[in-house]
């Protein structure tokens, strides 16, 4: 979608294939992270979360990793679909840590590209 | 379909107007946030609101405003409009409004030409 800028990093995969989508992290202190998935024309939609109390939680052909030691977050989407195409954020929650608020915070997003 | 409504889905205005972006949040949900999203800043916090009161303030203008009312849907008051105003925002909205999900809307699309 026409979400991002110029510079956003694109993933290109064979429907069927796994797709691996990574994100680095800005807040050690951050507590809850979620991945939201954004088709052309549309809003954010949620995929997943995490909260910092786990390394890994799976979802519906979906599963995030957290490696809180390198603030690194990676979302897996195993036999990817041509409906999967589209544009995918990390998000971290700051909570108090933040701004005193528990806005959440995005990645610049990685365009996912199905190759039917 | 997240649950939460925006209206309008598009809006086209000229330089120096006021325009009144409307959210809905799910039921249930007491905070409200709003989000701008251009090209070249990705998605913005701008506000957020807990069950009528402002909890937090982000990247928002003086220009712009928002209030939630009492029956928790909110408005985002952007006036002096200028070209660079031109982006998606969002509003999003969530149970407590602290580390839960926030569920999107479709978004309001504006244009300042």
């Amino acid at each position: 979608g026409e979400s991002v800028g110029l510079h956003l990093p694109t993933l290109s995969v064979q429907e069927g294939d796994n797709s691996i989508i990574n994100c680095a992290y800005s807040n050690s202190a951050s507590d809850y992270f979620i991945w939201y998935k954004q088709e052309s024309g549309k809003g954010p939609q949620f995929i997943i979360d995490i909260r910092s109390n786990m390394d890994k939680r799976q979802g519906q052909r979906v599963t995030v990793l957290l490696n809180k030691t390198v603030k690194h977050l990676s979302l897996q989407i195993a036999a990817t679909q041509p409906g999967d195409s589209a544009v995918y954020f990390c998000a971290e929650n700051l909570g108090l840590s933040g701004a005193g608020s528990y806005q959440l915070t995005f990645g610049k997003g990685t365009k996912l590209s199905v190759i039917p | 379909d997240s649950g939460v409504t925006q209206t309008p889905k598009h809006l086209i205005t000229a330089t120096g107007q006021r325009v009144t972006l409307r959210c809905s949040p799910r039921s249930g949900d007491l905070s409200v946030y709003w989000y701008q999203q251009s090209l070249d800043q990705g998605l913005q916090f701008l506000i957020q609101y807990y069950n009528g009161e402002e909890r937090a303030k982000g990247n928002i203008l003086e220009r712009f405003s928002a209030q939630q009312f009492p029956d928790l849907h909110s408005e985002l008051n952007l006036s002096s409009l200028e070209l660079g105003d031109s982006a998606l925002y969002f509003c999003a909205s969530s149970v407590t409004g602290n580390t839960d999900t926030q569920y999107f809307g479709p978004g309001t699309r504006l244009t300042v030409l």
